[in-house]
Order: structure tokens, then C-alpha cells, then sequence
């Protein structure tokens, strides 16, 4: 049962570019969205994250935005940089229990 | 980085074995998580950790099991290893099960049973 579908695989984006990536999940009771970074070799780490009670976070350069209504929420990385070249993973999640269950991830590439 | 260490970093087995890896954290959080990561699944939860001698399972706990003696560390065991265990195997803590608290992960521990 695939319950968090993520969306692309892969991204190759130009250095200055607009890196899209999309998180569609079905359990509604999910309260948690966030989103995660990973560099070769190393653990995830928290990257951004919203509760459903506002549309849109930004963070810099890193912007969720959240659809309810539609069950889906996304990632905009403004003005990519080679360094944002990762894999990144949504992981949505129940605040009460804290268990997180990840897309299956997007790897992006910046080119310079 | 939070002070989480796996070990061993790199291991290589032979079917049928049995196998144990550990997570030590400095950061006296009661949360403590094992994940697998595979190609297109993402992290899947394996077993979880509520407190000390306190585990509970995860979506994909078959062929494992955990124990917690300490705060500090998490043991995960594969009691008879199986190509299909072959894996990249991550350790995450966090200061609470409940509200909106980010889990921390290790480096990784990359598993490979022949």
C-alpha cells in the first residue's frame, strides 16, 4: 500500500533555475509535512516543514506549498544552486506518535 | 550534527548469520528509530523505541528485532541475515513520540549479506 507517493524520480535543474518537487498522500489524518534532505554518504536531515493549518512556509531559498483539499504538498527550491544537488524525501507524518513514512525520494541534480 | 554514531559503518555477511548493529546517541532523547533505506521506497520504519525496555514495531519488522538497555544506545538484530536484508540501515532519534519534533538521523550503517 503506497501510501505517500512522491513525484519526480529525478530532476536535473539549471544553476538559477526552479527545482518543483510533489508529495501526494492518502491517510487524511497526517498533521505533519515535512520535507527532507539528503547529501550522498550522510542521514536525512530536516530541510522545511508545515502543519495543515497554513498554505505556504518559506525559508530562504525553500518554499512548501500545502493543498489539503487535495491531499498534496510541495517543495520550490528558488534559484537552485549545485549545492542543493541532493536526494529529497517528504515524510509525512501524525504529530501524535512521531512516525514518519517517506516518499520514495527525488534526487536532484544542479547544474552549474 | 547531533551526537549519533553507528556502528559498524560497513558490513558484510554471508546468509544465514546473525548480525548486530548499534546506535549510541549523546543527546539523552527517549525516541529512538531504526529505518532501511532501498532504492524507491524511501526510509521504511523498522522498529522504534519509546524509552528504555520500551520497542514497538514498524512497517517492516520481520527478521528483526531490537533491544534497549540504556538510553544512550538502540541495538538493532537480524537474527538470521537474508539477501533481502541487503541495506542501507539508519538510526534516528527524537526528544518526543508526540507533537512536532524532528528526528535526527545517524550516518548509516550500508549491510550487504551475500
Amino acid at each position: 500500500q503506497q501510501q505517500v507517493k512522491q513525484s519526480p524520480q529525478s530532476l536535473i535543474v539549471q544553476k538559477g533555475g526552479i527545482s518543483i518537487i510533489n508529495c501526494a498522500y492518502e491517510n487524511t489524518a497526517f498533521d505533519y509535512f515535512p520535507w527532507y534532505q539528503q547529501f550522498p554518504g550522510k542521514g536525512p536531515a530536516l530541510l522545511i516543514a508545515i502543519r495543515p493549518d497554513v498554505s505556504e512556509k518559506k525559508e530562504g531559498r525553500f518554499t512548501i506549498s500545502f493543498n489539503k483539499s487535495a491531499k498534496q504538498f510541495s517543495l520550490h527550491i528558488m534559484d537552485s544552486q549545485p549545492g542543493d544537488s541532493a536526494t529529497y524525501f517528504c515524510a509525512p507524518s501524525k504529530a501524535a506518535g512521531n512516525k514518519l513514512t517517506f516518499g520514495g525520494g527525488t534526487r536532484v541534480l544542479v547544474k552549474p | 550534527d547531533a551526537g549519533i554514531t553507528q556502528s559498524p559503518r560497513h558490513k558484510v555477511t554471508e546468509t544465514g548469520t546473525p548480525v548486530t548493529l548499534r546506535c549510541h546517541q549523546t543527546e539523552n532523547h527517549r525516541y529512538m528509530y531504526w529505518y532501511r533505506q532501498d532504492p524507491g521506497h524511501g526510509l521504511r520504519l523498522i522498529h522504534y523505541s519509546y524509552g528504555v525496555k520500551d520497542t514497538d514495531k514498524g512497517e517492516v519488522s520481520d527478521g528483526y528485532s531490537v533491544s534497549r538497555s540504556k538510553t544512550e544506545d538502540f541495538l538493532l538484530t537480524l537474527e538470521s541475515a537474508t539477501s533481502s536484508q541487503t541495506s542501507v540501515y539508519f538510526c534516528a532519534i527524537s526528544e518526543s513520540g508526540t507533537g512536532y519534533y524532528e528526528q535526527y538521523f545517524g550516518p548509516g550503517t550500508r549491510l550487504t549479506v551475500t
